[in-house]
């Protein structure tokens, strides 16, 4: 597609409840990243692939978040047994190679009551 | 540990005014700095930074590096309410994932 694509837009889950987020990037590009961005906050780093491999997973907060690319295109972000603290908007952003060039999806807006 | 610091937080101006955004860095290995326009949720890019005292323009904004200071200013002239957004700094880390700073929230009123 001509841009990058995130689903869904908006979320509202109950606390403790699992949900998977998902990342359609742009064709071809091999870098694929998560962020998530808390009210009032920048952006703070989750994940990387280059293309299927998950190259560094040191942003993800807890052992209840898993990422994945399995055929090196669309990603999934999936949270279990959500907590009110992972309400954020959750960006993906895919490039060509590496941080250059970033083209970011509209993101998810997660909340948890 | 790498640090983006942004300022000021919020400002709010007049249509017609000229804004200044400042973005200071601590970063190992430097070696880009980018500017990026959040108006809903998805932020665009607007420059990359790579060597002191070169500016980079477009249209009404334009930007800055110091690289001996360690920071970047964004401007804009002739502010109009499309302008209204957040401007977030980043700088990369790593193998290529950024590190941003909190943005600053810019308010244009007619």
């Amino acid at each position: 597609g001509a841009g990058v694509s995130q689903s869904p837009r908006y979320k509202v889950a109950k606390r403790g409840q699992d949900v998977a987020l998902r990342c359609d990037p742009i064709s071809g590009h091999v870098s694929l990243f998560w962020y998530q961005q808390a009210l009032g906050q920048g952006p703070e780093f989750l994940t990387y692939f280059q293309n299927e491999a998950q190259l560094d997973k040191s942003g993800l907060p807890s052992d209840r978040f898993f990422a994945e690319r399995p055929e090196g295109s669309v990603s999934t972000l999936k949270i279990q047994r959500t907590q009110q603290e992972d309400s954020a908007v959750y960006l993906c952003a895919s490039s060509l190679w590496g941080s250059y060039g970033y083209t970011f999806g509209s993101g998810t807006r997660l909340t948890v009551v | 540990e790498d640090k983006v610091v942004q300022s000021p937080l919020s400002l709010v101006v007049h249509e017609g005014d000229t804004v200044t955004l400042n973005c200071s860095y601590e970063v190992t290995n430097f070696r880009s700095l980018l500017w990026y326009k959040q108006e809903k949720k998805a932020p665009t890019f607007l420059f990359m930074l790579t060597s002191s005292g070169i500016e980079k323009k477009s249209g009404r904004l334009s930007s800055i590096l110091d690289k001996k200071e360690l920071f970047s200013i964004l401007n804009i002239t002739a502010t109009q309410t499309g302008d209204s957004a957040v401007y977030l700094c980043a700088v990369p880390f790593g193998n290529e994932k950024l590190t941003f700073g909190t943005g600053t929230r810019l308010t244009i009123i007619p």
